[in-house]
């Protein structure tokens, strides 16, 4: 069964260090996720991304972050300048286009296996 | 704003016992609703959803019912397994006729250990 890939799966940088996260999305999928879970604290959304922007983003998504589809198969989430407080696991979704269609919104999410951020 | 509440884990059960994780709601609009699991070292997977009152989502001997009158979607197996122990998360989605949305509005996840 097709999978989403992440990596690195941990990640540890500096305080004001830029990170980029990537993630390599189902292949036939169109809508894409960034999620975030501190540690031992609630799933959080992130940004949606469709057709090469973003469709939907939270207010944790602030200027210090940004995603981008540099080629078509990777999916990145990158932070400018990292605080201690994005230390996290950060997680990759994708679906289809579709589910996407379904009117009651009940499309599956497919989340890859992670990305361990930790600022030191 | 709408938030999803799962009851306090670490849950430690022996294998046949039966299982409940609580899980309530609130939500502005039409919720669909959803239960996660995460295997050890594996991302989300979807384990069962249901998108409107009454509707029972099943799935590998799970069940939750939506039920709207008390905004709850407790998670039930009747016989756990070894194999069951992961992360259970519950989560919501605003429907289309709630104004939609992209995001998926999680549960703190419980994790459960079933021991042989």
């Amino acid at each position: 069964e097709p999978e989403v890939t992440q990596t690195p799966s941990h990640q540890v940088t500096q305080m004001g260090q830029e990170v980029i996260l990537r993630c390599v999305p189902i292949s036939n999928h169109l809508y894409f996720y960034w999620y975030r879970q501190i540690l031992g604290q609630k799933v959080e959304f992130l940004v949606s991304f469709y057709n090469n922007e973003i469709s939907e983003k939270s207010e944790i998504f602030d200027d210090q972050f940004s995603v981008e589809r540099p080629d078509g198969s990777n999916f990145t989430l990158k932070i400018r300048s990292t605080k201690l407080e994005d230390s996290a696991m950060y997680f990759c979704a994708s679906s289809s286009w579709a589910a996407r269609l379904q009117s009651s919104y009940n499309s599956p999410l497919h989340f890859g296996n992670g990305t361990r951020l930790t600022v030191t | 704003g709408d938030s999803v509440t799962q009851m306090e884990g670490p849950v430690t059960l022996s294998e046949e016992a039966f299982l409940t994780i609580n899980c309530t709601y609130t939500a502005t609009g039409y919720p669909s609703l959803f239960w996660y699991v995460q295997y050890p070292g594996e991302g989300l997977q979807l384990l069962l959803k249901a998108t409107k009152a009454d509707d029972k989502g099943s799935n590998k001997g799970f069940e939750a019912t939506y039920r709207k009158e008390t905004t709850s979607f407790h998670l039930e197996k009747g016989s756990v397994q070894v194999s069951d122990s992961a992360v259970y998360f519950c989560a919501l989605k605003i429907g289309a006729f709630g104004g939609g949305s992209e995001k998926l509005v999680f549960g703190k996840g419980t994790k459960l250990t079933v021991n042989p």
